[in-house]
């Protein structure tokens, strides 16, 4: 199946900084959704963005994506230390009966 | 409270034999999905139901086995475990119109088998 792609795989910050991951990806899609993992817990969705959006907000979250590039941000503004987590991407295809696709994470570590 | 819930959270377990993870949620999403997560590999669908009696392999579906009888009950069955089936499980559930929406995770079962 076609991954989103995380990048990068570890980031290092402190506290007060903007931290910014990206995720990559293959297939035409229908909407893009980000989740926040803190350690071996379960997902927690963030922020969906639709294939027809350029940006979305949702408080100190910012996403972007670039349908022609295939690729999404997110940035996080003025970083807490209770913001490190892993954060994941996750991609709904346009082709065919697919399921949604996670890719492997982005480790945020903020340092207070 | 609208949740996911799973259980066992922890289970030691010996190859052989057989195990089921429940998994159920109260919010009468159509779609439920189990995956596995291992360190570098990140979450790799086992096998999703997008409605009752309606399941589909994922990316790693096997040995596993999965029912969707009821709509808001969804077991992973391992018949015979393996220790390369030592792993972290999530649940998870949603809605689904045209596209896939907020999926709804479960707390985690961590699967050990010796």
């Amino acid at each position: 199946s076609q991954q989103g792609e995380e990048d990068p795989q570890a980031l290092s910050i402190q506290e007060g900084e903007n931290a910014t991951m990206n995720c990559s990806y293959k297939t035409s899609i229908n909407n893009l959704q980000w989740y926040r993992q803190n350690s071996g817990r379960g997902l927690v969705h963030l922020i969906l963005i639709r294939s027809n959006e350029r940006e979305k907000h949702s408080g100190r979250l910012r996403v972007t994506l670039d349908t022609s590039k295939k690729s999404s941000s997110l940035l996080i503004t003025a970083s807490r230390a209770a913001d490190t987590a892993s954060y994941f991407c996750a991609t709904d295809a346009t082709s065919g009966n697919t399921p949604l696709v996670f890719g492997k994470g982005t480790r945020l570590s903020v340092i207070a | 409270e609208a949740q996911v819930t799973q259980n066992p959270r922890y289970l030691i377990t010996v190859t052989g034999k057989k195990l089921t993870v429940t998994c159920s949620q109260n919010m009468n999403h159509e779609y439920m999905s189990w995956y596995r997560q291992d360190p570098g590999l990140g979450l790799r669908q086992i096998y999703y139901s997008m409605n009752v009696e309606v399941t589909d392999k994922g990316d790693v579906p096997e040995g596993y086995k999965v029912s969707r009888k009821e709509k808001r009950n969804f077991p992973l069955i391992l018949e015979s475990p393996s220790p390369n089936q030592t792993s972290l499980y999530f649940c998870a559930s949603s809605f689904v119109g045209r596209t896939y929406n907020e999926q709804f995770f479960g707390p985690g079962t961590r699967l050990t088998v010796l």
